[in-house]
Parts: C-alpha cells; structure tokens; sequence
C-alpha cells in the first residue's frame, strides 16, 4: 500500500528566511510520481509541481525548489526567502497508475506560517 | 476562463436529505475525480472516471454516486445524508500520461450537514 508522511505538522518561520517542508513515501511500484500542491486560507489546491520516479533531478522555480532522493524515499520542499503570501498548507502526494489513471495519496499536510 | 468548475461552493443541509454537487472541466481532460477533505484537512480519493467509465471507487458508502454524463463532467450524488458527510469535496482532472503537469482541482464545495 502506498504512504506519504509528512511529519511536520505546523511551522512557523520570519519572513525572508528559508524553510524546507519533507515528505517520506513509501510504495512498491517502479513507475510512480510525486506531487506537491499548495492549500492556501482560501481553500483551493493549487498545483506546484509533479515528478516521475525516473527523474531524480531537483527542480527550481523562482524562490521553490524540490529535491528527490530515490535513496531516501524523499521528495522536499524548500521555499527561499518566505514570503507572507506563502502561508499555507502544503500536501505532499503519490501517484499509482491504476488502469491509466492517476489516483493520489495524499500526506497530512503541513502548515507554514510565515510570521512579518 | 475557470478550468475545473464546482456547484455550489457551499452546501448546508439537514441529516437525511438527498444532494448534489457538479463539476466540470474545460481543459479536455479525459480523467476525473471526487476527493473528500474533512475537517482536519485530510485529503482522500473517492471515485475516479476515465472517458465516463468509473475506474475507482474507494470503499466510499453506496449512498455516493457518482455519475459521468460525458468527459467534462463529473456530479456526485448523495442521499440519505449524514452528520458525517459534512466535509469540503473537491473535483479535480486530469489528461493521463501526455504531461507533467498533475491534477487540477476545483475550488471546493464545502458541504455541512446539521
């Protein structure tokens, strides 16, 4: 059975500072993906990013940045320099193909606050 | 141009009665799907549905139907409803295989049952 652990419940950062959110997975596919999607006050899920299980180079978007690391069954985020507007939860998912489908599992989300 | 619509955004109703959520998409994705988030934001896949045909249904209650009338749309019916059902559900699709990109969710409806 597929699992994702986010065992960060809540941070709290200041503003401008770094924080990196983890996310452990645990699945017996060879061909998976991953997932990250941000939940902001507002409530809709907004896609960050997603990443094939062949694909173990980090990512970088602007202040966002994804490590992989097959070894360790983990998919990281970091955010550079917070920012308020990046206060959210943040869900970290996995993916098995089931008939050509994308059925997602999602971890327990963290919340990160930044703090002015 | 709104990607993947819901009706309504909020949905309160008494135990017992029978309701309805839409959902559709513009994107011309031929995957789509029900998730159930409840009140300690835990996100859960319901039912799934690939070109109208349902393709995954996890263990939710015979109570939820789901029902595909075409690609770009997904409802989910509920009768008989229950405290317990008082959860914010979202719609979210998908083009399987061709892209990066992952799901695209809906904005929520959040349905309260009293």
């Amino acid at each position: 059975a597929q699992k994702v652990t986010q065992a960060q419940t809540e941070i709290s950062v200041v503003e401008k500072e770094d924080v990196t959110l983890d996310c452990v997975y645990e699945t017996r596919d060879t061909t998976y993906y991953l997932f990250w999607y941000k939940q902001p006050p507002s409530g809709e899920l907004v896609f960050l990013i997603r990443r094939n299980s062949f694909d173990e180079q980090n990512e970088i978007s602007g202040r966002y940045s994804w490590n992989f690391q097959k070894s360790t069954s983990s998919f990281n985020f970091t955010i550079t320099a917070s920012q308020v507007v990046d206060s959210a939860v943040y869900f970290c998912a996995l993916s098995e193909r089931s008939f050509g489908n994308e059925k997602l599992t999602f971890g327990t989300g963290t919340r990160l606050t930044i703090i002015p | 141009d709104t990607a993947v619509s819901q009706t309504p955004k909020y949905l309160v109703t008494q135990m017992g009665n029978d309701k309805s959520i839409k959902c559709e998409q513009n994107l011309g994705h031929d995957t789509m799907y029900w998730y159930k988030q409840d009140s300690k934001k835990f996100l859960k896949i319901m039912f799934s549905y690939n070109n109208k045909e349902l393709i995954i249904n996890e263990t939710v209650p015979n109570r939820f139907s789901p029902k595909s009338p075409d690609k770009a749309h997904l409802n989910l019916h509920i009768n008989s409803l229950e405290l317990g059902d008082s959860a914010v559900y979202f719609c979210a699709s998908s083009q399987v295989g061709t892209s990066r990109l992952g799901q695209f969710f809906g904005p929520g409806t959040r349905l309260t049952v009293l």
